[in-house]
């Protein structure tokens, strides 16, 4: 059975940072593209980051870039996502995602970007 | 304002055939797969079309997709009750080097 399982969510300020992780299971984490979506609170999905199998390939949707930092260890199966300079308009149900047709999704983490 | 356009809305009776259309550019859906996801209430979404019509193990073949130029369609042939959730779909975009979703469609089953 596939999992993912997502951690590190919470309340932070603005300015702040906070580091997302997602533990992989069930598929083969290693041969992957993973990526981190987001769902801000009655909204849409909005793709935020993705990361090559190797790690060597990583890209970025325009309103995170110098911001968040995408990455991965496949010794142990899991992608994380640091967040920094946060803004309340981050403020969303991040998914860890598994798969190159985004097959694969875990249950989602809240980050929530407020004074 | 998302990049591939969805009505924010469809509905239809247990039964009916229903279709859900997104539009793009020539920079997505005109030069790449499209993808369609489904989102039950309170869940994460769930992979239900890709590579334009292709359906992952599992899904019912009462869902289909498919794709013409810059526009895509999910199809539904006979809706059930618990077909009723949001719907995305999803391509990526060449001219920004990133995924671009739809802005959502919910179905309602009347």
């Amino acid at each position: 059975e596939v999992q993912l399982v997502e951690s590190g969510g919470g309340l932070v300020q603005p300015g702040g940072s906070l580091r997302l992780s997602c533990v992989a299971s069930g598929f083969s984490f290693s041969s992957s593209w993973m990526t981190w979506v987001r769902q801000a609170p009655g909204k849409g999905l909005e793709w935020v980051a993705n990361i090559q199998q190797d790690g060597s390939l990583k890209q970025y949707v325009d309103s995170v870039k110098g911001r968040f930092t995408i990455s991965r260890d496949n010794a142990e199966s899991s992608l994380y996502l640091q967040m920094s300079s946060l803004r309340a308009e981050d403020t969303a149900v991040y998914y860890c995602v598994g798969g190159s047709s985004h097959d694969y999704w875990g249950q989602g983490t809240l980050v929530t970007v407020s004074s | 304002q998302s990049v591939l356009t969805q009505p924010p809305s469809a509905s239809g009776t247990p039964g009916q055939r229903v279709t859900i259309s997104c539009s793009g550019s020539s920079s997505n859906i005109g030069s790449n797969s499209v993808y369609w996801y489904q989102q039950l209430p309170g869940t994460a979404p769930k992979l239900l079309i890709y590579l334009n019509n292709q359906r992952p193990s599992g899904v019912p073949d009462r869902f289909s997709g498919s794709k013409s130029d810059t526009s895509a369609s999910l199809a539904f042939s006979g809706l059930r009750p618990e077909d009723e959730a949001d719907y995305y779909c999803a391509a990526w975009d060449g001219s920004v080097s990133g995924w671009v979703f739809g802005g959502g469609t919910k179905l309602t089953v009347l």
